[in-house]
């Protein structure tokens, strides 16, 4: 059963330091999404991205983070410059058109 | 900033009883209302997708109902087993494609 695949499981950075969290989405889906959530809270939406643009983000999405689908198969969250309170679990979700999202594992981020 | 609110936020019920809890969202500008399980360390599991005032879904043991007009969906464990423990999200897409999670429902099911 085709599923999202997401690395690394756990990613433990300085603050400061650059991050990049690894998602291969279902191969005929054509929306992907990140969400967080940070430990206790609930699962937030940070970004959605259809035809190689992004076309939502939230406010939590500032500058520091970026999304990229390089190669038609990867789809990445790049954070530029952790801080504490970026970590949290990440995870990638993909669907076919505004249809159930299928999620990954998910990638627990400690920034210390 | 949309609202989407889950209640009540945790339940215990014993192995067999039924059960049921509320999602509460916007009831203008709708498209569509998920259910997801997760259970503790996977990944959220899609469960029902409604999009229709009315809706009905059936998956086994577990049931849900949409109302789009009061803003409301229930989701419904009939006979409720250990496995059934997870938490049940519920999520609201309105016209965009961003889904907007309610906090949870924590369901444990003892024996």
């Amino acid at each position: 059963e085709p599923e999202v695949t997401q690395t690394p499981s756990h990613q433990v950075t300085q603050m400061g330091q650059e991050v990049i969290l690894r998602c291969v989405p279902i191969s005929n889906h054509l929306y992907f999404y990140w969400y967080r959530q940070i430990l206790g809270q609930k699962v937030e939406f940070l970004v959605s991205f259809y035809n190689n643009e992004i076309s939502e983000k939230s406010e939590i999405f500032d500058d520091q983070f970026s999304v990229e689908r390089p190669d038609g198969s990867n789809f990445t969250l790049k954070i530029r410059s952790t801080k504490l309170e970026d970590s949290a679990m990440y995870f990638c979700a993909s669907s076919e058109e505004l249809t159930e999202a299928f999620f990954g594992q998910g990638t627990r981020l400690t920034v210390v | 900033i949309l609202n989407v609110e889950q209640s009540p936020q945790s339940l215990h019920v014993q192995e067999g009883d039924s059960t049921n809890f509320t999602c509460s969202f916007p009831s203008s500008n709708f498209y569509a209302l998920h259910w997801y399980r997760w259970e503790t360390a996977k990944s959220p599991e899609a469960l029902f997708v409604m999009t229709l005032n009315g809706d009905e879904k059936k998956k086994g043991r577990i049931s849900a109902t949409l109302n789009t007009k009061e803003g409301y969906s229930y989701l419904y464990i009939k006979g409720s087993q250990p496995e059934d423990s997870a938490t049940y999200l519920c999520a609201f897409t309105g016209g965009g494609n961003k889904l907007t999670f309610g906090t949870g429902t924590q369901l444990k099911v003892e024996l």
